[in-house]
């Protein structure tokens, strides 16, 4: 069964500077989705990036960027710049690609940012 | 505001009785999937209905069931309820089977007491 991993359950940053948070999973299959989504103080899951595994190149969306390493199967996504809103929980997850999107989900990472 | 709307925010009931939770999914959206957030079991993957039939199915008890309507809503039923099944349930929407991102709604809030 595929598994995803967050070891950081709490992270901090001064606004302005750069974080990253770490993931990552295991599973048997080579063609799948890895995904980060955040959940700020309104419980919403709002998804910051996606990842596809068969592309080499990292996602990025403006101030967020992962950083992909399939054979280590590592995914951890970087923050600049960090803001006050991107105060949340971080929860990385997974899915196969080609299937539904069965998500699993790791233990999520509780991000503060400190003015 | 994701589009995916849930009904109620807030839900709270006795052990053994039975609730409904309802889905409206983002307009154009024929993936309906349900998902249970709670303290010891984190985030879970339960069950993907698309256009009106099940497609996957993850942990999902037997006391609980779900269904997509024909203009596309969906309801999760959970039945003889536990202290257990508080939770925060989460409903996402995908315009397709399973390949565009998930859209989520702002979940229903379960206390069970």
């Amino acid at each position: 069964a595929q598994t995803v991993t967050q070891s950081q359950p709490e992270m901090s940053v001064q606004e302005a500077e750069t974080v990253t948070l770490s993931c990552t999973y295991d599973t048997s299959e080579s063609d799948y989705y890895l995904f980060w989504y955040k959940q700020p103080p309104s419980r919403q899951m709002i998804l910051v990036i996606r990842q596809e595994a068969y592309k080499q190149q990292n996602a990025t969306e403006n101030r967020f960027s992962v950083n992909f390493q399939k054979a280590a199967k590592s995914f951890s996504l970087k923050i600049s710049d960090s803001q006050l809103g991107d105060a949340a929980m971080y929860f990385c997850a997974y899915s196969f690609r080609g299937g539904a999107q069965k998500l699993v989900f790791g233990q999520g990472t509780r991000l503060t940012i400190n003015p | 505001d994701s589009g995916v709307t849930q009904t109620p925010k807030h839900l709270i009931t006795a052990t053994g009785q039975r609730v409904t939770l309802r889905c409206s999914p983002r307009s154009g959206d024929l993936s309906v999937y349900w998902y249970q957030q709670s303290l010891d079991q984190g985030l879970q993957f339960l069950i993907q209905y698309y256009n009106g039939e099940e497609r996957a199915k993850g942990n999902i008890l037997e006391r609980f069931s779900a269904q997509q309507f024909p203009d596309l809503h969906s309801e999760l039923n959970l039945s003889s309820l536990e202290l257990g099944d508080s939770a925060l349930y989460f409903c996402a929407s995908s315009v397709d089977r399973g390949e565009s991102p998930l859209h989520f709604g702002n979940g229903t809030r379960l206390t069970v007491t």
